[in-house]
């Protein structure tokens, strides 16, 4: 089946630095994958939607220059929280789109638990 | 514009007795709905989907969900709880023919299992 992984599973970072996740899909070609952040006992909130070899999508609300999403590849899309605060702290869930199965379901990864101290 | 409500964010239950997890959902055409599930510290796992065929849809481990538009829900049901039934559910919708995107989110269901 369609497998999508994270990196890293679970990251502490300081305030003030940068931290990067990376999105990977294994065994398929996503041109597109999304990123959800996900509070403490909270549903998945769409962050923005990333198009391969474009600049991501934006959800209302979501700081693009905070949280840049690179999708260089067909299996790669990177989102990179700049100058983190602890308010950033929070579950980050990334999902993808079969570029073969584009009406199909979303394959969803297992999610990076980010801390800031 | 598309939303989806789960009426229950917890639910308990005893191992061996049937599990409902409620879901209704507002959309302005016939929508595609999913279940997924969602263990601790875990991304998320597709229980089961409907895409406009049968109405009533089996899933994995167990679970199944009717589709009645009627009343515009989508409840996920199973007949015994096991113990490993223990997370976080979430019903989802989204346009028809188009799970690709377009992903609503409902508030999600914390299904506690009891010994």
């Amino acid at each position: 089946g369609a497998v999508v992984s994270q990196h890293p599973s679970r990251v502490i970072c300081k305030s003030g630095t940068s931290v990067k996740i990376e999105c990977r899909s294994l065994d398929f070609q996503a041109t597109t994958m999304f990123w959800y952040r996900q509070f403490p006992k909270q549903s998945l909130m769409l962050m923005a939607t990333s198009n391969e070899g474009s600049k991501a999508t934006y959800e209302q609300g979501v700081e693009k220059d905070k949280f840049l999403i690179n999708h260089a590849s067909l299996t790669l899309s990177t989102l990179t929280v700049t100058s983190a605060h602890p308010e950033d702290s929070s579950f980050y869930i990334c999902s993808a789109r079969d570029k073969d199965r584009p009406t199909d379901t979303q394959y969803f990864g297992p999610g990076t638990r980010l801390t800031v101290l | 514009a598309q939303s989806v409500t789960q009426l229950d964010s917890h639910v308990s239950v005893s191992e061996g007795t049937p599990v409902l997890l409620r879901c209704n959902y507002s959309s302005s055409y016939s929508p595609s709905l999913f279940w997924y599930v969602q263990h601790p510290n875990k991304g998320l796992q597709l229980l089961l989907k409907y895409t406009s065929a049968a109405t009533l849809v089996k899933g994995i481990n167990g679970f199944e969900a009717e589709f009645k538009k009627s009343e515009t829900s989508f409840h996920l049901t199973k007949p015994s709880a096991h113990m490993s039934d223990a997370a976080e559910y979430f019903c989802v919708v989204t346009p028809p023919g188009n799970a690709g995107n377009m992903l609503t989110f409902g508030g999600g269901t914390r299904l506690m299992v009891k010994p």
